[in-house]
């Protein structure tokens, strides 16, 4: 069983749309969760962190965790063509160094 | 955040050769990572580069095929050795920074290579 689980997608969505992209992760110990937007031939850039059961919203973005079920979501309201690319979840214990990484949601946003 | 500047941004080399890529941040950071992502996959941890110690390797990477160094706090550098065309990937490094909730990573802009 790997770490850190995702659809790898393609996602399409029309734009304007909502984009929901999952994550699933094994290790109940986990305590902070990331998610990373990779456009193709660029490296990861940081777009949410979230580290508490619920919501939190960052503009047109609202990441969810679930610890219960081991679940954390990225939602991407007004989707547009510019949020194509891969997105990455991440989760970490702190203190401990090492992340793990999904393999990666790629989501397509059509005009 | 933190500024992660690394180079070469793109390499080609013949088989059998070595490349070192080098990173540096524009703070002292206590831990440095290194990835690599092949194409249309995600990333693998290769080691983790502690200042003042050996570093850290993941299950699958060995020190003589990717010697790391990290002689300060801002600076860190990953040699890939004798290389095959096997090892043409992007190459990332990585830092991770405190947020108050333990650590977030902040990545460079990779290093492609490709090896002929």
């Amino acid at each position: 069983q790997k770490e850190v689980e995702q659809n790898s997608g393609p996602l399409s969505v029309p734009e304007g749309a909502i984009a929901s992209l999952n994550c699933t992760y094994s290790d109940r110990g986990s305590q902070s969760f990331f998610w990373y937007r990779q456009y193709s031939g660029k490296s990861p850039e940081l777009i949410m962190s979230i580290y508490s059961n619920g919501d939190k919203e960052d503009g047109r973005f609202t990441a969810q965790l679930n610890k219960a079920s081991q679940y954390v979501s990225l939602l991407i309201r007004d989707s547009q063509p510019s949020d194509s690319a891969t997105y990455l979840c991440a989760v970490n214990r702190y203190n401990f160094n090492k992340f793990y990484f999904g393999s990666g949601t790629k989501l397509n946003v059509k005009p | 955040s933190a500024v992660i500047s690394q180079k070469p941004s793109r390499d080609i080399c013949q088989r059998g050769t070595s490349l070192t890529i080098q990173c540096q941040v524009d703070s002292q950071v206590t831990m440095m990572f290194w990835y690599r992502q092949q194409p249309g996959q995600s990333l693998t941890l290769i080691a983790t580069a502690n200042q003042g110690s050996e570093a850290t390797y993941e299950s699958g990477f060995v020190i003589d095929k990717f010697p790391i160094s990290r002689p300060n706090l801002t600076f860190s550098t990953l040699t890939v050795s004798n290389m095959s065309p096997e090892d043409s990937s992007i190459y990332l490094c990585s830092v991770g920074l405190g947020g108050g909730h333990g650590n977030i990573q902040y990545f460079g802009a990779g290093t492609r290579l490709s090896v002929l």
